[in-house]
């Protein structure tokens, strides 16, 4: 089945820096990919909508230069965290869309566990 | 737009019981529907997907869940609770029926107690 690969699962860094997460697609091509982030105890909120070869969609209130989305190949979708701050710290999953109509289907990857200190 | 709601954030079962969770949506167009579970610092996994088929829908571990437009809901089944079924439960819709690229939206999710 389709598989998604979500790296790095955990990540801690310091206020100001920038963390980097990769989402690859293992076994299809996802035009579409999808970048959620969940609080503890809470739903997941989509954040932005990943186009291959062009640019993010981001749902309203989410901050484009904070979080920066790259889609440079049919399996490769990347978050950057820029200027990461406490309140950044949260759980990121990213999914992806199958390309093929009769599946449907919407594959996440495993999460990434982001702390800020 | 597309919204979800899960009734009740918390359910407790018995090992052995009936497990009923709840989910009712609302979509300005034909929607497609799942139920994703997760466990503690894990992705999402899909427990199955209504989309415009047969309106019972049957999915991975003994659950299932029927289609009700009438109602606009969803609600997921399982017969009989294992242990192994504790963990958390997420309702999603997306509103593209044309097979296009909108993303889901979540319930807030029921977390699912067994109890011994």
């Amino acid at each position: 089945g389709a598989v998604v690969s979500q790296h790095p699962s955990r990540v801690i860094c310091k206020s100001g820096t920038s963390v980097k997460i990769e989402c690859r697609s293992l076994d299809f091509q996802a035009t579409t990919m999808f970048w959620y982030r969940q609080f503890p105890k809470k739903s997941l909120m989509l954040m932005a909508t990943s186009n291959e070869g062009s640019k993010a969609t981001y749902e309203q209130g989410v901050e484009k230069d904070k979080f920066l989305i790259n889609h440079a190949s049919l399996t490769l979708s990347t978050l950057t965290v820029t200027s990461a701050h406490p309140e950044d710290s949260s759980f990121y999953i990213c999914s992806a869309r199958d390309r093929s109509a009769l599946t449907y289907g919407y594959t996440f990857g495993s999460g990434t566990r982001l702390t800020v200190v | 737009a597309q919204s979800v709601t899960q009734l009740g954030s918390h359910v407790s079962v018995s090992e052995g019981a009936l497990v009923l969770l709840r989910c009712n949506y609302s979509s300005s167009v034909p929607p497609y529907l799942f139920w994703y579970v997760q466990y503690p610092n894990q992705g999402l996994q899909l427990l199955l997907k209504y989309t415009s088929a047969a309106t019972l829908v049957k999915g991975i571990n003994g659950f299932e869940a029927e289609f009700k437009k009438s109602e606009t809901s969803f609600h997921l089944t399982k017969p009989s609770a294992h242990m192994s079924d504790a963990a958390e439960y997420f309702c999603a819709v997306s509103g593209n029926s044309g097979g296009g690229a909108d993303g889901l939206t979540f319930g807030k999710g029921t977390h699912l107690i067994i109890q011994p």
